[in-house]
């Protein structure tokens, strides 16, 4: 299961505080995506990159915010302004091949964050 | 954008039995139909994928259907087994306008009776 990790494995926030979670992968993939996981609703899409230096507002961006200065690394944080934040966070990577096809998306192990 | 709707939510089998998932997508120009397990705790993991140019593909006990006029598709495992117990999920590709992501299904949690 190597290629991509995400630090740490859980996270428990203060209601007021920011946290970054941490993912980085070795792949040489082009794209990353973060992802929140609720129970009964699947993932949805908080951000995603396909470049560095550039990113995409997912379905649920507010409360969030990302970087991509290397193409190795996406940090999301998560601000204050998010309502509620407790949930799994599943950040992936998808190498991109040619236009029009979308490839396979490998995940990192998650991080469980917890406000308390 | 893309919508994707999972049937069922639960799913319990007997042992040897088989089971099937359902998932409709909404936007005809998806192209990239992915299914992915995850086992309590652990990352998802992709199981079976197709592509919009063809209507079915297998690997061992499992097999993905496509119907594309339809706009779903669907997910069989034959002779399942306890370890086949996990949460699937379906998902469509958006590859429109150079973005390329998924929109996924909410999910089916299936469980092996042994």
């Amino acid at each position: 299961d190597g290629g991509i990790t995400q630090s740490p494995k859980y996270l428990f926030r203060k209601e007021g505080q920011n946290v970054t979670l941490s993912c980085e992968q070795n792949l040489n993939h082009d794209a990353m995506y973060w992802y929140r996981q609720d129970p009964g609703q699947g993932l949805r899409l908080i951000y995603y990159s396909q470049i560095v230096n550039d990113f995409q507002k997912g379905d649920i961006a507010e409360g969030y915010s990302v970087s991509r200065e290397k193409k190795e690394s996406f940090p999301l944080t998560v601000t204050s302004a998010q309502k509620n934040p407790t949930a799994f966070y599943l950040c992936a990577s998808s190498i991109l091949v040619s236009s029009g096809r979308v490839n396979e998306q490998f995940f990192g192990p998650g991080t469980r964050l917890t406000v308390l | 954008g893309e919508n994707v709707e999972q049937h069922p939510s639960t799913l319990s089998v007997q042992e040897g039995d088989s089971a099937v998932i359902k998932c409709t997508y909404s936007d005809s120009a998806s192209n990239y139909f992915p299914w992915y397990k995850q086992e309590l705790g652990k990352r998802p993991q992709l199981i079976i994928d197709i592509r919009s140019n063809v209507g079915e593909k297998k690997d061992q006990r499992i097999a993905v259907t496509l119907n594309k006029t339809a706009k779903h598709f669907s997910l069989h495992i034959t002779e399942t087994q306890p370890e086949d117990s996990a949460v699937y999920f379906c998902a469509a590709s958006e590859a429109q306008h150079g973005d390329y992501k998924l929109s996924f299904g909410a999910g089916t949690t299936v469980t092996v009776r042994a």
